[in-house]
């Protein structure tokens, strides 16, 4: 699937808050997920994963949960920092290997 | 995680002319993908590319467009050819970490065609 759109949603929060970003993905089939931060410049960077099998996972200050009925994928943030500005995609994977990418969602940490 | 290297990072092209994006990978990995990122959007999966066979193209992308090479696990170029302003974008190579399914990116090539 081709992600289109010309413009970002963007999420503002306040430093030290916690950010809620989420993610519609399109294949029922789909049996792993990942999240990207993708920083200005700078190629996707892995933050975490989850597989079809799961329905939440946790990892440093980072939780993705997973809702296979309405097909949906969000990263929770805890305690927001300025260094996590970014914008952040979440990606499926579908077929043999092959991977599908959100939209993305731009986050805008606020000092 | 595999260390992923393009080059070039940028480049400024003419229309009308092909650039020949590389990328190497620090260990020996059975398939590559390549993926272009068009101003403010999201990543679109352009092919797969496998040693030994020809590449794989999703819808909207073909080989006469986009040249693809993999000589070995290591290495693929990929060709943007007769270029227009439309292909200003960054392309992203990417491999996948065998045992997890894990997807890693390089830092990408940014092209620019006026």
């Amino acid at each position: 699937g081709e992600s289109v759109g010309l413009h970002l949603p963007t999420l503002s929060v306040q430093e030290g808050d916690n950010s809620i970003i989420n993610c519609a993905y399109s294949n029922s089939a789909s049996d792993y997920f990942i999240w990207y931060k993708q920083e200005s410049g700078k190629g996707p960077q892995f933050i975490i994963d989850i597989r079809s099998n799961m329905d939440k996972r946790q990892g440093q200050r980072v939780t993705v949960l997973l809702n296979k009925t309405v097909k949906h994928l969000s990263l929770q943030i805890a305690a927001t920092q300025p260094g996590d500005s970014a914008v952040y995609f979440c990606a499926e994977r579908s077929g043999f290997n092959k991977f599908y990418f959100g939209s993305g969602t731009k986050l805008n940490v606020k000092p | 995680s595999a260390v992923i290297s393009q080059k070039p990072s940028r480049d400024i092209c003419q229309r009308g002319t092909s650039l020949t994006i590389q990328c190497q990978v620090d260990s020996q990995v059975t398939m590559m993908f390549w993926y272009r990122q068009q101003p403010g959007q999201s990543l679109t999966l352009i092919a797969t590319a496998n040693q030994g066979s020809e590449a794989t193209y999703e819808s909207g992308f073909v080989i006469d467009k986009f040249p693809i090479s993999r000589p070995n696990l290591t290495f693929s170029t990929l060709t943007v050819s007769n270029m227009s302003p439309e292909d200003s974008s960054i392309y992203l190579c990417s491999v996948d970490r065998a045992n997890t399914g894990e997807l890693f990116f390089g830092e990408g090539s940014r092209l620019t065609v006026l």
